[in-house]
């Protein structure tokens, strides 16, 4: 079985800083890695994930993360961001079975 | 390209009735479809599995004969609250993985149940 451990809750910070969110996994087989988005009483959208290759991950809107093994983490960074990233992100991890265990959650906010 | 929809987008209903949410993938065919349950400033929980043509798979402490769930065809999946409760309410979001086999989850856009 897979789970995951988003460190931080909530996540204050200013337009045009970067920010960081947390997260890592425990799992006792290959696992691949996804990172989505939740507005306010919308659904999730796929920000990035991992399935194998360069642990570096490219996304969208600016967003990338970095698988790492040793460490067990996978956490998504963004130089710069808007007033618009403010929203709910969950980090996620399935097996060969395709089923998801999300992550508590990271409240990030996104003051002018 | 892959799109899941959900509907109704919200109901309201009177306790001890059924409510059925549908998830349709617009433009895929998926032979899994997941849903999810997700209270207020919570994470999503994983209900249960639909397997186009064969029963559902639910996850433990899920009651299977409350949250009936049908895959009827490769783009449509259902799930009926039966004999709803206050305690129901929650907000239903649907997932689809498309049957070409990526590994990759496509997201409704949610069902808000609120019981009365």
């Amino acid at each position: 079985a897979q789970s995951v451990t988003q460190l931080d809750s909530q996540v204050p910070v200013f337009e045009e800083a970067p920010v960081e969110l947390r997260c890592n996994y425990s799992s006792s087989v290959s696992v691949y890695l996804f990172w989505y988005v939740q507005y306010p009483n919308q659904g999730l959208q796929l920000l990035l994930k991992y399935l194998s290759g360069s642990t570096l991950v490219k996304g969208i809107n600016g967003f990338e993360a970095e698988f790492n093994k040793s460490q067990t983490s996978f956490h998504l960074r963004k130089p710069s961001v808007h007033i618009s990233d403010t929203a709910e992100y969950f980090c996620a991890v399935s097996g060969n079975d395709y089923k998801l265990s999300f992550g508590a959650g990271t409240t990030v906010t996104v003051r002018a | 390209g892959a799109v899941v929809s959900q509907h109704p987008s919200w109901v309201i209903c009177k306790s001890g009735t059924s409510v059925k949410i549908e998830c349709r993938s617009l433009d895929f065919q998926a032979t899994t479809m997941f849903w999810y349950r997700q209270f207020p400033k919570q994470s999503l929980m994983l209900m249960a599995t639909s397997n186009e043509g064969s029963k559902a798979t639910y996850e433990q402490g899920v009651e299977k004969d409350k949250f009936l769930i049908n895959h009827a065809s490769l783009t449509l999946s259902t799930l009926t609250v039966t004999s709803a409760h206050p305690e129901d309410s929650s907000f239903y979001i649907c997932s689809a993985r498309d049957m070409r086999g990526y590994n990759e989850q496509f997201f409704g856009p949610g069902t808000r149940l609120t019981v009365l």
